[in-house]
């Protein structure tokens, strides 16, 4: 069974600084995918970045960024000038790859206030 | 806004109360899912379906009974529920069942209250 540890219940930063959210997780699966989700005040989950274990470089959207680790198991999210609507619930997850394959394994989550 | 619309987006019942949450999609998604979402827990996955055939049943109690008819539209009907069953309900959609991680889009959840 995977696992996923997020052990930064809540984190604040300022405005239009930087701020990075750990996130570490155990399996003993090869071929797989991790995500970060944003749950805002409007509880609607969305995607904010995703991982392929087989992919060396790490996954970058804009402002946001991972560090993915594979050997430590560790994929932390790195949020660049942060603003007033990052303010959120941040969920990192885990998916086993294969056909059929769909269980999103999540941490318990990060609430992250962004400071005006 | 996500294409996953659930409601009703808040729902107060009692024990023996009978209700359905709602879920639709027209996103031509596949694969369909129902979480549970508790403080300081993480996500739960309830139920899964994939082309209307359900593929997922988590050791959920039979006081919660999912139901899709048809690709677009998911159901969780609820009776007898206990206090502890009080959570936010979240439904979710992907293109197909973990094809190459295929992102799950989530709706706004229902938050669900059993006095």
């Amino acid at each position: 069974a995977q696992t996923v540890t997020q052990s930064q219940p809540e984190m604040s930063v300022q405005e239009a600084e930087t701020v990075t959210l750990s996130c570490t997780y155990d399996t003993s699966e090869n071929n797989y995918y991790l995500f970060w989700y944003k749950q805002p005040p409007s509880r609607q989950m969305i995607l904010v970045i995703r991982q392929e274990a087989y992919k060396q470089q790490n996954a970058t959207e804009n402002r946001f960024s991972v560090n993915f680790q594979k050997a430590a198991k560790s994929f932390s999210l790195k949020i660049s000038d942060s603003q007033l609507g990052d303010t959120a619930m941040y969920f990192c997850a885990f998916m086993k790859a294969g056909a059929g394959s769909y269980q999103l394994t999540f941490g318990k989550g990060t609430k992250l206030s962004v400071i005006p | 806004e996500t294409g996953v619309t659930q409601t009703p987006r808040h729902l107060v019942m009692g024990m023996t109360n009978k209700k359905s949450l709602k879920c639709e999609q027209h996103l031509g998604h596949n694969a369909m899912y129902w979480y549970k979402q508790s403080a300081k827990k993480p996500l739960e996955l309830m139920f899964v379906y994939s082309l209307e055939e359900r593929v997922e049943n988590n050791s959920v109690p039979s006081r919660f009974s999912p139901e899709c008819p048809n690709s677009s539209h998911l159901f969780l009907h609820l009776h007898t529920l206990q206090p502890e069953d009080s959570a936010l309900y979240l439904c979710a959609s992907s293109l197909s069942l973990g094809f190459m991680g295929t992102e799950a889009f989530f709706g706004q959840g229902t938050r669900l209250t059993v006095v």
